[in-house]
């Protein structure tokens, strides 16, 4: 069965990290590339980051340049989300998922989601 | 950074109707458009890719069309399991990936 499990989520005060994963079976995790996607309380939803299949490549939206790192660990079929300078705008459910396309080619989706896991931040 | 806006924003309707929503993109996106449902406290779900291309298990009441800057999602005769929010989503000119700000569908 296809599965996709974040885990790491919890309330940090501003200014804090915290580091997400993204356990993932049931497909060959090494062919794909993986975005995080948040989602802030009763909003919509943002793309955050990805990362190519090798690791060699990794992007991010605006927002989160310079604070956020998307790492892999293919060995473990792994996704991660190293997160830092945390402020309240960060809050949301971080959702992790399987890109089915070719990210560069622009034929792309997200076809397997994880449940997501809450991130809070306030003092 | 490519913006796409949906319309409406929610809309009501009642089982067995039949609703559109639009996404349009700020530029042209070709047809690298794609629909996801997501219903409260879930993770959202591929419906269709590519403009039309409706995803293994799909009902057939789901359909897209467009092309450029103007898409459409219909749903055909609608049940209740189909009352949720839509978003509309852009992977031709990344990054950054972008959704629109999604449309809430409740039952009238």
């Amino acid at each position: 069965e296809l599965q996709l499990v974040e885990s790491g989520g919890g309330l940090v005060q501003p200014g804090g990290s915290l580091r997400l994963s993204c356990e993932t079976s049931g497909f060959r995790f090494s062919d794909y590339w993986m975005s995080w996607v948040r989602q802030a309380p009763g909003r919509g939803l943002q793309w955050v980051a990805n990362i190519k299949p090798d690791g060699s490549e990794h992007y991010y939206v605006d927002p989160v340049k310079g604070r956020f790192i998307v790492s892999r660990d293919n060995a473990r079929n792994s996704l991660f989300l190293q997160m830092g300078s945390l402020t309240a705008e960060d809050t949301a459910v971080y959702f992790c998922a399987r890109e089915k396309g070719d990210f560069w080619s622009g034929d792309d989706a997200f076809d397997i989601w994880g449940p997501g896991t809450l991130v809070a931040v306030s003092s | 950074d490519i913006q796409l806006t949906q319309s409406p924003s929610s809309l009501s309707a009642s089982v067995g109707d039949s609703v559109t929503i639009t996404c349009r993109a700020s530029q042209s996106i070709r047809r690298y458009l794609n629909w996801y449902q997501q219903k409260p406290g879930k993770a959202p779900k591929l419906l269709i890719n590519d403009v039309s291309t409706l995803q293994s298990g799909v009902p057939s009441r789901f359909s897209g069309s467009g092309s450029g800057t103007d898409f459409t999602l219909t749903i055909s005769s609608l049940q209740p399991e189909d009352f949720a929010t839509y978003y509309c989503q852009q992977t031709y000119e990344a990054p950054p990936i972008t959704f629109g700000q999604g449309t809430r569908l409740e039952i009238k």
